[in-house]
């Protein structure tokens, strides 16, 4: 079974503040997803990566793929409130055909940012 | 939005009782999944479809089945809610597009068993 350590679980700190969500695996994984939920809706994509020492920047959010694709990061720079949310990261399966698109998940980082 | 509806978007039942959550695309995908969600857990994989009629297990699917029996509907069935089944049941597709493999997810069916 693959895993993904997701951390920190929970995150609150003040509109202006940096902040960094880690997930961590033992196992390789083919590409690497960052979702945002919100209460009541369904998680929503935010970024695929899928090649090894990846950066892909979305407005102030940095994501990075680890060198050996087992782990990755979300930067966020000068949170606001609208920040706030569920974030998670999903791991895909090196090959997609034999996968089935099946995901592994984090458990999640509930990020509050206050005004 | 993928064009995934999901039904009944809330529903307190029951134990002991069945259960069959629907879930509805419009864009012809072929993969489909079932996932619930629990706080702690993030996201676990129930069942998933690769085709009419093609169905397999995910990692929690004790207590759990499905039926696909045309590419626009995936049906997740409780035989026998427990409690332990509350949940948040959201449905997801898989597209191929541009940028790759994507998964979209439906919004949601909150299942409260009693």
């Amino acid at each position: 079974t693959q895993l993904l350590e997701q951390s920190p679980q929970f995150l609150s700190i003040q509109e202006g503040e940096n902040l960094t969500v880690y997930c961590n695996s033992s196992s390789v994984f083919s590409s690497l997803q960052w979702y945002r939920q919100e209460p009541g809706e369904g998680p929503v994509l935010l970024v695929t990566v899928v090649t090894g020492g990846e950066v892909k920047k979305l407005k102030r959010l940095t994501f990075q793929f680890g060198d050996a694709r087992k782990d990755s990061s979300l930067h966020i720079t000068a949170a606001q409130p609208g920040d706030t949310g569920l974030y998670l990261c999903a791991g895909g399966l090196l090959n997609w055909g034999t996968s089935y698109g099946k995901l592994t998940f984090g458990q999640g980082t509930i990020l509050t940012v206050h005004p | 939005d993928a064009g995934i509806t999901q039904s009944p978007r809330h529903k307190v039942t029951e134990t002991g009782t069945p259960v069959t959550l629907r879930c509805h695309q419009t864009e012809n995908h072929r993969y489909m999944y079932w996932y619930r969600q629990d706080p702690g857990h993030g996201l676990r994989l129930i069942h998933y479809s690769y085709g009419v009629k093609d169905t397999d297990k995910g990692e929690v699917s004790d207590g759990y089945s499905v039926s696909r029996s045309k590419t626009e509907d995936f049906l997740l069935t409780l035989e026998s809610a427990t409690s332990s089944q509350t949940s948040v049941y959201f449905c997801a597709i898989r597209s191929k597009g541009t940028a790759g493999n994507t998964i979209y997810f439906g919004e949601g069916s909150w299942l409260t068993v009693v």
